[in-house]
């Protein structure tokens, strides 16, 4: 079946540093993927997504390509700030004509960025 | 407008209760989900539901259904409640949007349930 791994946190990085939050998947089919951030307290929002090979999402500073050959879909950014402080979660879609669309989330990674 | 909302925001009640949670979203979309969040952080799916078929999750308990009175409305019904219960529960939908035949679609969360089982 499908399923994300991604890196394990927490991570706590000093302002302006490099970010590099590592996901992989596995899929049957040929899936989307994506990048969710969770601030303290809100819902899931969407930071930036991919949908075929090769194709880069980018959002806020925020890169991530798809890789197919590598199965991955790192998340970076080149001088994280205070306010990047969120859970990221990786995540793929898959379509099936019986059921839909259905998304697949990686166990989240939890940034804290310190001044 | 809030695309995707749920009600009550904080949920406080007792072991052995029935509670409801109500989710609605305006954004026409095809298939509604709910989700379970623990206190690690992690994401457990637990029902989607479009106008074809309820998937269940065959880990979540009996004790949890789903109603859809309507395409824009998934509520959670939790019957007996447990204290290993307690979890943050989000509603989200997402559009099909079809490419190739994958979807491209992104999924839309609400703000999040805080139930606490006393």
């Amino acid at each position: 079946g499908d399923s994300v791994t991604q890196m394990e946190g927490p991570v706590t990085l000093s302002e302006e540093a490099f970010l590099t939050i590592n996901c992989t998947y596995t899929a049957t089919g040929y899936p989307s993927l994506f990048w969710y951030v969770q601030y303290p307290g809100e819902g899931l929002q969407l930071l930036l997504k991919a949908t075929k090979a090769d194709d880069k999402g980018s959002n806020k500073g925020f890169e991530a390509t798809y890789r197919k050959e590598t199965t991955s879909f790192h998340l970076e950014k080149g001088s994280v700030q205070v306010s990047d402080s969120a859970v990221y979660f990786c995540a793929l879609s898959d379509y099936w004509v019986r059921t839909g669309n259905q998304f697949y989330f990686g166990t989240g990674t939890s940034l804290t960025v310190i001044p | 407008d809030t695309a995707v909302s749920q009600t009550p925001k904080y949920l406080v009640t007792q072991m052995g209760n029935d509670k409801s949670i109500k989710c609605e979203q305006n954004l026409g979309h095809d298939t509604m989900y709910w989700y379970k969040q623990d206190s690690k952080k992690f994401l457990k799916i637990m029902f989607s539901y479009n106008n074809k078929e309820l998937i269940i999750n065959e880990t979540v308990p009996n004790r949890f259904s789903p109603k859809s009175p309507d395409k824009a409305h998934l509520n959670l019904h939790i019957n007996s409640l447990e204290l290993g219960d307690s979890a943050v529960y989000f509603c989200a939908s997402s559009q099909e949007a079809l490419a190739g035949g994958r979807n491209t679609g992104e999924l839309f969360f609400g703000e999040g349930s805080r139930l606490t089982v006393l």
